[in-house]
């Protein structure tokens, strides 16, 4: 079973609207939380990792944030742009090597 | 700097062909990684290294085997192609353990299908 679960699998907004996407984790023990973004036909691209002290990032446009009490973290997308169509991943590491990565929600950016 | 480069991009093979793929980074970084990506599924990890001539088994190990003779390269072997290892396959890179919020560097990928 993926430790590491993710919401809604795609989603489809219009161009300048806002979205959120969900990431629900049962990875233990914690070290960080990252989220990634991948565009067709790339590799993953990191876009912000945070601690469980941290409860919030930002990246330009993106936000991140992180509630260590309920496992759950949530990247937020402001004023969505064409160049933002792409998978978006989110990855729990524990106090080791391993990452665990969720299967990622697609997102579609439309005119 | 080109970061991490895989060669090949595209590669189809034949049940029982053999073949290799080449990871490189240019970053000096001492961690590498090769993982798996099949749809509807996270990335796995297949095997990893943590320096110069060393390698370790990830979650997926069976069917690969990899090299790191040189810091900068990674080499994933698959000796006898079996059509459940058709896949994406991304390489990566990192100067320090991911636990400790060091950055995973990804490659572009390698698309490998086996008939």
């Amino acid at each position: 079973k993926n430790q590491v679960e993710q919401s809604p699998q795609s989603l489809i907004i219009l161009e300048g609207k806002n979205c959120t996407l969900q990431c629900n984790y049962t990875v233990s023990p914690f070290s960080n939380l990252r989220w990634y973004k991948q565009d067709t036909g790339r590799g993953p691209v990191s876009l912000t990792i945070m601690t469980f002290s941290e409860n919030t990032k930002s990246n330009g446009r993106y936000t991140a944030t992180l509630d260590a009490d309920t496992k759950q973290s949530s990247l937020h997308i402001t004023a969505s742009q064409l160049s933002d169509s792409a998978s978006y991943i989110c990855v729990v590491s524990r106090n080791d090597y391993k990452l665990s990565f969720g299967a990622g929600t697609t997102v579609t950016v439309r005119a | 700097n080109a970061g991490v480069t895989q060669t090949p991009k595209f590669r189809v093979l034949k049940t029982g062909q053999s073949m290799t793929l080449l990871c490189a980074q240019d970053m000096n970084h001492e961690y590498m990684y090769w993982y798996r990506q099949d749809p509807g599924m996270g990335l796995r990890l297949i095997h990893y290294s943590v320096g110069e001539g060393t390698t370790a088994k990830g979650e997926v190990p069976d069917g690969y085997n990899v090299s790191r003779l040189k810091k900068q390269n990674f080499l994933l072997g698959l000796e006898s192609a079996a059509p459940s290892q058709t896949s994406v396959y991304f390489c990566a890179s990192s100067y320090g353990l991911a636990a400790r919020s060091y950055e995973q560097y990804f490659g572009p990928g390698t698309r490998l299908t086996v008939t």
